[in-house]
């Protein structure tokens, strides 16, 4: 149980195109998401959380302009990078929970690869 | 702020020895500590969670300690095998986020 799927596990694109990458709780109500971003040789870090019905909050530094964040359902996430630039290109991994606070554990999905031309 | 650091950063082993992958945190306040794995170009595959309330946990050749006073985790690998080569991440939960060590690159030559 608890499974969380990412779609597309890789995308490639060109600079300048949106690009919306989905993440969904297959066999469980995900009242919280989370999306973390991996850079190269480097950690994971949060880049925002997202509650279902609620506008995502967006960690110090992450442009909420940029990466648009979606949560209209309990068992879909939808983040999207709008105008998509090389820098852009990172692994990008989200993870849900079912409770709002954040003390359940976080399910993470296996990842989407963007390379922005 | 939390800051976690995993030591070594790499680490190369026969086949067959036992090891240990340290990670340690400097804010005892979590609600648990996760260790990952994560193979090259993938996503993140959890092995073990041990809640802070826990001082262990097992899953077959795997065994992951807390002391949550002295701010340290270790991930034991019995009779390491060459798939075990891979990335260990160990990640620990404040109130809401996970915080992310930058993981240990292991790999077991044959």
């Amino acid at each position: 149980g608890a499974v969380v799927s990412q779609h597309p596990s890789r995308v490639i694109c060109k600079s300048g195109t949106s690009v919306k990458i989905e993440c969904r709780s297959l066999d469980f109500q995900a009242t919280t998401m989370f999306w973390y971003r991996q850079f190269p040789k480097k950690s994971l870090m949060l880049m925002a959380t997202s509650n279902e019905g609620s506008k995502a909050t967006y960690e110090q530094g992450v442009e909420k302009d940029k990466f648009l964040i979606n949560h209209a359902s309990l068992t879909l996430s939808t983040l999207t990078v709008t105008s998509a630039h090389p820098e852009d290109s990172s692994f990008y991994i989200c993870s849900a929970s079912q409770g709002t606070f954040g003390t359940d554990t976080q399910y993470f999905g296996p990842g989407t690869r963007l390379t922005v031309l | 702020k939390q800051e976690v650091t995993q030591i070594p950063a790499a680490l190369s082993v026969p086949e067959g020895e036992n090891l240990v992958l340290n990670c340690s945190f400097t804010d005892s306040a979590i609600y648990n500590l996760q260790w990952f794995r994560q193979d090259p170009g993938k996503g993140l595959t959890s092995l073990l969670l041990i809640q802070s309330s826990q001082r262990e946990q097992t899953s077959g050749r795997l065994n992951a300690s807390l002391d949550k006073s002295s701010g340290r985790s270790t991930l034991y690998i019995a009779a390491s095998q060459p798939g075990d080569s891979a990335t260990y991440l160990c990640a620990v939960k404040g109130t809401y986020k996970y915080i992310f060590g930058t993981g240990t690159r292991l790999k077991v030559l044959a």
